[in-house]
């Protein structure tokens, strides 16, 4: 069965640092997706970025960033200047090829403080 | 924009009442998802339905039923509740993953047993 750790709980860093959020996923299938969602204090879930198995190539997106290596089956997740909306829960998730079901990790609250 | 709704934020209900948890999408998404969110437990998937009148059991489908007759509502019954029922419930939806699809997520309801 698959598993999805994110080992942070919860960090803080003051505005404007750069942060990292780790992602380390379980599986013995090769093919598979994951993703990562936002989760801001209104509750709703907001989805930020998928990736397949094997499109290993990093992603940029404004100041956000994804860092996917199999090798070490981590998929992390940078914000670059972090600012104060990007407090939130964020959660990694995975699902394997062919089934519909996401497994999500137990998420890493993130404190921006001004 | 997809839009997830649920029927009610917040919920208060005595143990042992049944309760239906509604969720509608407008997406004409075949899949149908009901999670609960617990703190330090990340998301578990309750129930999942791929087509009307259809449905598989998540990871945690003890106490719970549910029931898709029309393809943009799932429901969710807690046929006899308890306090530890008491959580943060997320319903979501999706077009199949094979499809370049992610969930979206309703905006929750927080359900208090006592």
């Amino acid at each position: 069965a698959q598993k999805v750790t994110q080992a942070q709980t919860e960090i803080s860093v003051v505005e404007k640092e750069d942060v990292t959020l780790d992602c380390v996923y379980e599986t013995r299938d090769t093919t598979y997706y994951l993703f990562w969602y936002k989760q801001p204090p209104s509750g709703e879930l907001v989805f930020l970025i998928r990736r397949n198995s094997f499109d290993e190539q990093n992603e940029i997106s404004g100041r956000y960033s994804w860092n996917f290596q199999k090798s070490t089956s981590s998929f992390n997740f940078t914000i670059t200047a972090s600012q104060v909306v990007d407090s939130a829960v964020y959660f990694c998730a995975f699902a394997n090829f062919g089934n519909e079901k996401l497994t999500f990790g137990t998420g890493t609250r993130l404190t921006i403080i001004p | 924009d997809v839009k997830v709704t649920q029927s009610s934020r917040y919920l208060v209900k005595r143990t042992g009442e049944k309760v239906f948890l509604e969720c509608v999408q407008d997406m004409d998404h075949e899949n149908m998802f009901w999670y609960r969110q617990d703190p330090g437990l990340g998301l578990r998937l309750i129930y999942f339905s791929y087509d009307v009148k259809m449905k598989e059991k998540g990871d945690i489908p003890e106490g719970y039923s549910v029931s898709r007759e029309k393809k943009e509502r799932f429901s969710l019954i807690l046929e006899s509740a308890s306090t530890n029922q008491t959580s943060m419930y997320l319903c979501a939806s999706s077009s199949p993953l094979i499809l370049g699809a992610e969930q979206f997520f309703g905006p929750g309801t927080r359900l208090t047993v006592l």
